[in-house]
């Protein structure tokens, strides 16, 4: 079964570093997204991304954030500054395509901890 | 409020028995999800629905369009499926997932 791989699995970062959290999707698919949940609460969408632009983002989704799809593989998002508050799990998924055919595939996550 | 609603938030159930899980959504949709996150954090997609019910083993899942309400039923329930199960609607032609908060089982032998 094709998977969605994450990197690092854990990540602790100082305040005010930048981060980067990296997935590969299933190489097939065509349509990414980021997600996080923080501790306790529901996942929440962060961004999608589609043919190398950005199709959707959420108001989480500032400016210290950004995507990157840098080699065809993988998949970047970037935290520039981070706080406190950046503190959480992050989801990437991808689909094959959009419309009620298509189903996402999640990765295992990455727990960011900011201290 | 919360555009998904589960029921209950927590779940505690033996060995053998038939649960459900209830989902509702206060908006138009066009599909609904029903996702099962692990206790170290992964999420694994378990239905898409858009109408109808849908089956894989001892997982069901159900939806009905015009009460805008979802169920997750699982039967001879196995310790195993312990886990949270989180409901999740996408939107028109929106690209994002809205999550509800999901249903934390557990299964005891």
């Amino acid at each position: 079964e094709p998977e969605v791989t994450q990197t690092p699995s854990h990540q602790v970062t100082q305040m005010g570093q930048e981060v980067i959290l990296r997935c590969v999707p299933i190489s097939n698919h065509l349509y990414f997204y980021w997600y996080r949940q923080i501790l306790g609460q529901k996942v929440e969408f962060l961004v999608s991304f589609y043919n190398n632009e950005i199709s959707e983002k959420s108001e989480i989704f500032d400016d210290q954030f950004s995507v990157e799809r840098p080699d065809g593989s993988n998949f970047t998002l970037k935290i520039r500054s981070t706080k406190l508050e950046d503190s959480a799990m992050y989801f990437c998924a991808s689909r094959a395509g959009t419309g009620g055919d298509y189903g996402y595939t999640f990765g295992s996550g990455t727990r960011l901890t900011v201290v | 409020k919360n555009e998904v609603e589960q029921s209950p938030q927590n779940l505690t159930a033996q060995e053998g028995e038939f649960i459900t899980i209830n989902c509702s959504y206060s908006v138009g949709i066009s599909a609904l999800h029903w996702l099962q996150q692990h206790p170290g954090g992964g999420i694994v997609s378990l239905f898409m629905l858009s109408s109808g019910k849908k089956k894989h083993g001892r997982l069901i899942a159900t939806i009905n369009i015009q009460e805008k309400h979802s169920s997750l039923h699982i039967t001879a329930s196995h310790p195993r499926d312990s886990a949270v199960y989180i409901c999740a609607v996408r939107r028109g032609v929106s690209e994002k997932l809205v999550f509800g908060k999901g249903t934390k089982l557990t299964v005891n032998p």
